[in-house]
């Protein structure tokens, strides 16, 4: 257990419908980051937060999705529209000080 | 551009044996280099880091990784595999002013009974 948790653990969704992951990062880490993995690949980044503020978003961020972390704590990832293309892991990590980024069990999306 | 490649995508090896998992990357300055590993339906957890100092950097799990400036390799080790090492392994490679971790694809590792 790397003290990173995220909600759900699986989502199934039919394609057209919005969906909302969360990651409760470790507490007294200050940085977060998202990550898509997508079958035979590795992960991929998405953005990262440090506190509440969203400092980098890599170019896989469309505009059908959206983070937030409001209060510098938990992180929220919504996909609107979602398409068949966006099944896949969807990861969290939360790097120390040390530099090592630790992730969370993952959201596993099937979108249908 | 920042890169990593794993050249294998899967490695066997008989239990009891030594095992080499290959790694070689591309980036600008010094490179921070990870190791992580990933059980079926699992995140990742990290196994060991290379930032500085010895080449040779130990980790979890009796592995280790070399560090190889001039190959531009990171390839992971353990002197005698287990049956439970079975599992996708992942390289990944950061700059020093980056941020977000650059992964390679993956190399699936079965060992044999």
């Amino acid at each position: 257990d790397t003290g990173v948790s995220q909600d759900p653990r699986h989502k199934i969704t039919k394609r057209g419908q919005n969906v909302t992951f969360r990651c409760d990062p470790i507490s007294e880490h200050n940085r977060l980051y998202w990550y898509r993995q997508t079958l035979g690949q590795g992960p991929e980044f998405l953005t990262y937060f440090q506190n509440e503020a969203q400092l980098e978003k890599s170019r896989l961020l469309s505009d059908r999705f959206s983070a937030e972390r409001p209060k510098g704590s938990f992180s929220t990832l919504e996909i609107q529209r979602t398409e068949q293309g966006d099944s896949a892991m969807y990861l969290c990590a939360s790097p120390g000080a040390t530099d090592t980024q630790y992730f969370g069990p993952g959201t596993r999306l099937t979108v249908l | 551009a920042q890169s990593v490649a794993q050249p294998e995508d899967q490695v066997n090896v008989a239990e009891g044996n030594p095992l080499t998992v290959k790694c070689t990357y591309s980036v600008s300055g010094n490179p921070y280099l990870f190791w992580y590993v990933q059980y079926p339906n699992r995140g990742l957890q990290f196994l060991l880091k290379y930032i500085t100092g010895d080449n040779l950097v130990k980790g979890s799990y009796g592995f280790e990784a070399e560090f190889n400036k001039s190959q531009t390799s990171f390839h992971l080790k353990k002197p005698s595999a287990l049956v439970s090492d079975s599992a996708l392994y992942f390289c990944a490679v950061r700059d020093q002013a980056g941020t977000a971790l650059i992964f390679g694809k993956g190399t699936t590792l079965s060992v044999s009974s």
